[in-house]
Order: structure tokens, then C-alpha cells, then sequence
């Protein structure tokens, strides 16, 4: 276990529809980031919040949104879902607003849109 | 921005010999270069990290070097097992406004240990 929670882990929904992904940070980290990663794909970027503010964008799609909460979780939002949607969402976390130790990463969220 | 390259895509190794996989960086103000280890269907997972301030660094059967003069660094796993079999990510850390660090991944290296 990483200390990174991330639920649900495996998701399956339909075309159109709107889903929202929840990560919970280790203790005592400030920093979330949101990675997507698709069938034999990289790790794109989408999103980091730190200590509840948003910091950085990459790749994300206007369809996609996120937040990050007082208590440190973060959701990530993703509506009008399309096939190409389908993939590995993974969320990390790390203590200070950069990466100077590194990420510890969740065990992810297997979306499939059908 | 950051631009990361990373060789081969794809390696296979006999169980026993060593593996390198190579990465470039463009921006010369990065300044910390973490290597991922994601096994099949896992989470990627911190192996080794180095900074800029350092030209080689040791943990057992891995190493990372780095030439900051080529901007580039590297990862060497000696006395491969078949454990050491997944994907393998470089990354780039750079200073960026507001004491952010951004981080730029490599596009991974699939490694295969053939026993």
C-alpha cells in the first residue's frame, strides 16, 4: 500500500455519461496530480493541486475537471464521455508543491467506456 | 517547455546480463531525474532517483548516471531477473514559478528478461 487511495478501482460506464474519480493523498502530502495512461501509453499529465489550489495544467481535455477539497482529496471529473476516454487514471502525490522526492503514486482507476 | 526522449521503446535481455536504458532532457535548469518502474497493471513505483548536483548514483543492482553537459542520464540494471521485467519511465524535474517543480516522463521503456 502507497498511502495513495484511489477509488473506485475499475469503472465501466457508457458513451455520454459523467464519472468522477476520488484520490486521497498520503499523510502529510500537499500535492495531487492526476496522470492518465492509456492501452500500452505513457503518462500524460492532466492536472496538480496543491494544497487545495490548482498549479499546473497539461493535457486535460475541457471535459474534464478537477478539485482538490480542504480535508487534501482531489476528484477528477470526466463528462460526455467518449470511447477514446478509456484508460488508466492514475493519481500521485508528493509533499511540497514540486516533485523534489519524487511521486508516490495510487493504484489507479481502470475506466472503460463502452 | 521540457522536452524527455527515452531509448530503446522496447528491450530484451537474457536473465543474468545488463540492461541500459538512455533518456535526454532539453532544458537545462532541470534539476532532479526520478526513474518509475511500473509492472503490469501496477502503479508506477519510485526505484531510483538523482539530482543535478550528483554524476552517478548506486542501489544495489541499479544505477542512474548523468551528463549534465549532454543532458542526458541513464539507468543500468546489472545481473537482470525476470523480476525486473516491466515498463521503465524517465523523468525530468524543473524549477518552475512558484516553487512548482514540473515533471516531464519519458515515454517508457518495456523491458523483458528472458530467463
Amino acid at each position: 500500500d502507497s498511502g495513495v487511495t484511489q477509488t473506485p478501482k475499475h469503472l465501466i460506464t457508457a458513451t455520454g455519461q459523467r464519472v468522477t474519480l476520488r484520490c486521497s493523498p498520503r499523510s502529510g502530502d500537499l500535492s495531487v496530480y492526476w496522470y492518465q495512461q492509456s492501452l500500452d501509453q505513457g503518462l500524460q499529465f492532466l492536472i496538480q493541486y496543491y494544497n487545495g489550489e490548482e498549479r499546473a495544467k497539461g493535457n486535460i481535455l475541457e471535459r474534464f475537471s478537477a478539485q482538490q477539497f480542504p480535508d487534501l482529496h482531489s476528484e477528477l471529473n470526466l463528462s460526455s464521455l467518449e470511447l477514446g476516454d478509456s484508460a488508466l487514471y492514475f493519481c500521485a502525490s508528493s509533499v511540497e508543491p514540486g516533485a523534489n522526492y519524487g511521486y508516490t503514486f495510487g493504484s489507479g482507476t481502470r475506466l472503460t467506456v463502452v | 517547455g521540457e522536452n524527455v526522449e527515452q531509448h530503446p521503446s522496447t528491450l530484451s535481455v537474457q536473465e543474468g546480463d545488463s540492461a541500459v536504458i538512455k533518456c535526454t532532457y532539453s532544458d537545462s535548469a532541470s534539476n532532479y531525474f526520478p526513474w518509475y518502474k511500473q509492472e503490469l497493471g501496477k502503479r508506477p513505483q519510485l526505484i531510483i532517483d538523482i539530482r543535478s548536483n550528483v554524476g552517478e548514483k548506486k542501489d544495489q543492482r541499479i544505477a542512474v548516471t548523468l551528463n549534465k553537459t549532454a543532458k542526458h542520464f541513464s539507468l543500468h540494471i546489472t545481473e537482470t531477473q525476470p523480476e525486473d521485467s516491466a515498463v521503465y519511465f524517465c523523468a525530468a524535474s524543473n524549477p518552475s514559478s512558484g516553487g512548482y517543480q514540473k515533471v516531464t516522463f519519458g515515454t517508457g521503456t518495456k523491458l523483458q528478461v528472458i530467463p
